[in-house]
C-alpha cells in the first residue's frame, strides 16, 4: 500500500524557534498533501491543504505566516512552525491523497515547545 | 459547517463481544465515508470505507450506512483487547478534504 513518511517523530524546540516537519510519499506521487493538528483528547483538525507547484490553502483560523507550507516537489511537503510558542505543542499529521489508496496518513509529529 | 459527530465513550465491551461504533454527519451531499483506528499517541490508520447504503465486511469488520438517515456505524465481532483504541468517522463530500469527527475511545476488557 501506500506509504507516508513523516520526520522528526518527536522534536523539543524553545519557545521563539522554529521547526521543520517533513512528509514524504514514499511509492506515490501525491499532488495533494494535508496538514493537520490534534490536541489531547481532540480530533484532527485540518490546518492547510498544500498543493504541488501552489500556495497552500490555510483553513480559516490558522496563520499562513506562522505555519509555513511548502510542496516543492511530488513527493514532499514540508511544514514550519516558525516562532514557536508553548501553545503550538500539538500533534501534527500530514497526509496524502492518491488515487488507489485514497489518503495515507504519516506517523505524526509530537511538538513541545518549552 | 460540515458536523461529524460521534459519542467520545469509552464504550467498553468485554472480550469476544461485538463492539458497535455509530457517527452522523451533517452534509447530506457526503458521498465517501470512512473508519480510522488511532491507538493514543500515533497517527490514525484506516480501516474501511463505504460509499454506498448498505453493509460491508471486511473480516471482523463491518460498516453501515444509511443516507438517510446520515448516519454511518462500524461493527466490531470478536473485540479483541488489541481493539482498543479510540476509532475515528471521517465524511468527504465531493472533493472536499476529509472532516474528521472526535472519535470514541474504545476499551475492550480481557
Amino acid at each position: 500500500g501506500a506509504v507516508v513518511s513523516q520526520h522528526p517523530s518527536r522534536v523539543i524546540c524553545k519557545s521563539g524557534t522554529s521547526v521543520k516537519i517533513e512528509c514524504r510519499s514514499l511509492d506515490f506521487q501525491a499532488t495533494t498533501m494535508f496538514w493537520y493538528r490534534q490536541f489531547p483528547k481532540q480530533s484532527l483538525m485540518l490546518m492547510a491543504t498544500s498543493n504541488e507547484g501552489s500556495k497552500a490553502t490555510y483553513e480559516q483560523g490558522v496563520e499562513k505566516d506562522k505555519f509555513l507550507i511548502n510542496h516543492a516537489s511530488l513527493t514532499l511537503s514540508t511544514l514550519t512552525v516558525t516562532s514557536a510558542h508553548p501553545e503550538d505543542s500539538s500533534f501534527y499529521i500530514c497526509s496524502a491523497r492518491d488515487n488507489i489508496y485514497g489518503y495515507t496518513f504519516g506517523s505524526g509529529t509530537r511538538l513541545t515547545v518549552v | 459547517q460540515k458536523e461529524v459527530e460521534q459519542n467520545s465513550g469509552p464504550l467498553s465491551v468485554p472480550e469476544g463481544a461485538i463492539a458497535s461504533l455509530n457517527c452522523t454527519y451533517s452534509d447530506r451531499g457526503s458521498q465517501s465515508f470512512f473508519w480510522y483506528r488511532q491507538y493514543s499517541g500515533k497517527s490514525p490508520e484506516l480501516i474501511m470505507f463505504i460509499y454506498s447504503n448498505g453493509d460491508k465486511e471486511d473480516g471482523r469488520f463491518t460498516a453501515q450506512l444509511n443516507k438517510a438517515s446520515q448516519y454511518v456505524s462500524l461493527l466490531i465481532r470478536d473485540s479483541q483487547p488489541s481493539d482498543s483504541a479510540t476509532y475515528l468517522c471521517a465524511v468527504i463530500a465531493g472533493y472536499s478534504t476529509l472532516t474528521f469527527g472526535k472519535g470514541t475511545m474504545l476499551l475492550v476488557s480481557p
